[in-house]
């Protein structure tokens, strides 16, 4: 089974801090990485999906980058705020399908 | 509105007793997915099928059966031959799972079953 390591397990930051937390994922056979939000109550929704090494992705305050070669993608959060609070889940495709880390819980403090 | 339903939110079972999950989707999607979660554990993969009549064990099938009788439609059993069936389980759909790795998963709300 491919694994998909994530950390931090969970932070806590201010409104208005910035912040990145980390995905790695095997280089071998790496096909794509996905990024989803996953707010309480509610089901998980896709942010990014990336392909090539280098890849950027942005949308309004939260981007990510992907490394294929070393095997690892962040996710940034800027200016972040209190509804950005949700677990961050990122998921990688080999010749598998997805596989999902443990997820980064972010709480954002008002 | 287009989309992914579970029925029930939440499920209450006795030891022993088989149990289905339903998942329905609306979105014309290929391939559909169960997943469990559990505290402190990333979602993982239990069945899913590419297409209709068709279906393929994930990493965690065992205790569990899927048909796929109906594109819109998956439903998944846990058997009493599941030791540890109290989670939290999620559906998703996504246009096709094979050769597409960038293929976005939509997902339900989730059922949460809790065998007493």
């Amino acid at each position: 089974i491919l694994n998909v390591e994530q950390s931090p397990q969970s932070l806590h930051v201010q409104e208005g801090d910035s912040t990145n937390f980390t995905c790695s994922f095997p280089s071998s056979n790496f096909y794509a990485l996905h990024w989803y939000r996953w707010e309480t109550a509610k089901s998980p929704e896709a942010l990014f999906v990336m392909t090539l090494n280098g890849d950027e992705k942005k949308k309004g305050r939260i981007s990510a980058t992907l490394n294929t070669k070393e095997g690892y993608s962040y996710l940034y959060i800027k200016g972040s705020q209190p509804e950005d609070s949700a677990t961050y889940l990122c998921a990688c495709r080999g010749n598998t399908p997805l596989v999902f880390g443990k997820g980064t819980r972010l709480s954002v403090i008002a | 509105d287009g989309g992914i339903t579970q029925s029930p939110k939440y499920l209450f079972r006795k030891e022993g007793q088989n149990v289905t999950l339903s998942c329905e989707q609306n979105l014309n999607h290929d391939a559909m997915y169960w997943y469990r979660q559990d505290p402190g554990q990333g979602l993982r993969l239990i069945y899913y099928s590419q297409i209709v009549n068709d279906f393929q064990k994930g990493d965690i099938a065992e205790g569990y059966s899927v048909s796929r009788e109906k594109k819109e439609s998956f439903p998944l059993t846990v058997t009493s031959a599941q030791k540890n069936p109290t989670a939290f389980y999620l559906c998703a759909s996504s246009i096709a799972a094979s050769g597409i790795s960038t293929d976005t998963q939509y997902f339900g709300p989730g059922t949460r079953l809790t065998v007493l």
